[in-house]
């Protein structure tokens, strides 16, 4: 079954600092999709981003950008000069082509921005 | 915008009571999830269902019941509610096919069993 680790469990940093979020995954599967969501403190889970199995390239979406890398199983996540607003739990998670409805999340990574 | 509204935002009850969380989407999607979200766990699979009157077990379905009468109503039910199932409870939604899309979530139910 695949698998989702998110090693960082709390991050803190000082606003306007960059901060990458690390997503290790395992999956037999050729064809998978990974996916970055964020939980503010209101509680509902935003979807950030989908990336497929086949498409490795990085992308920028203003202050966030995304790495990655099948060679090493990672889908990076880096916030360049972080707000207090990005404050919130973040997590990775990945679902395979042939196990249609079985979406694996990653423990989340907690992240504080301080003024 | 797609709206997954859940019944309650907190939630207290006694252990041994039936307790019922329901969850409703506004966007005809086929799928519906109940995940539970614990420090360090993440978001663990309850219960999703693909159609009305359909449900499949996720990870973690002991202790807990679903129901899917109307398209765009999913319900979680726990049948005798233990203190480890004190939890926040979170229900979602996608579109076909399962996979590829995005789910989207509810606020949660931050349940407490006494």
């Amino acid at each position: 079954a695949q698998k989702v680790t998110q090693a960082q469990t709390e991050i803190s940093v000082v606003e306007k600092e960059d901060v990458t979020l690390d997503c290790v995954y395992e999956t037999r599967d050729t064809t998978y999709y990974l996916f970055w969501y964020k939980q503010p403190p209101s509680g509902e889970l935003v979807f950030l981003i989908r990336r497929n199995s086949f498409d490795e390239q990085n992308e920028i979406s203003g202050r966030y950008s995304w790495n990655f890398q099948k060679s090493t199983s990672s889908f990076n996540f880096t916030i360049t000069a972080s707000q207090v607003v990005d404050s919130a739990v973040y997590f990775c998670a990945l679902s395979e082509a042939d196990n249609n409805n079985d979406m694996r999340f990653g423990a989340g990574t907690r992240l504080t921005v301080k003024p | 915008d797609v709206k997954v509204t859940q019944s309650s935002r907190y939630l207290v009850k006694r252990t041994g009571e039936k307790v019922f969380l329901e969850c409703v989407q506004d966007m005809d999607h086929e799928n519906m999830f109940w995940y539970r979200q614990d420090p360090g766990l993440g978001l663990r699979l309850i219960y999703f269902s693909y159609d009305v009157k359909m449900k499949e077990k996720g990870d973690i379905p002991e202790g807990y019941s679903v129901s899917r009468e109307k398209k765009e109503r999913f319900s979680l039910i726990l049948e005798s509610a233990s203190t480890n199932q004190t939890s926040m409870y979170l229900c979602a939604s996608s579109p076909p096919p399962g996979g590829y899309q995005p789910q989207h979530f509810g606020d949660g139910t931050r349940l407490s069993i006494l």
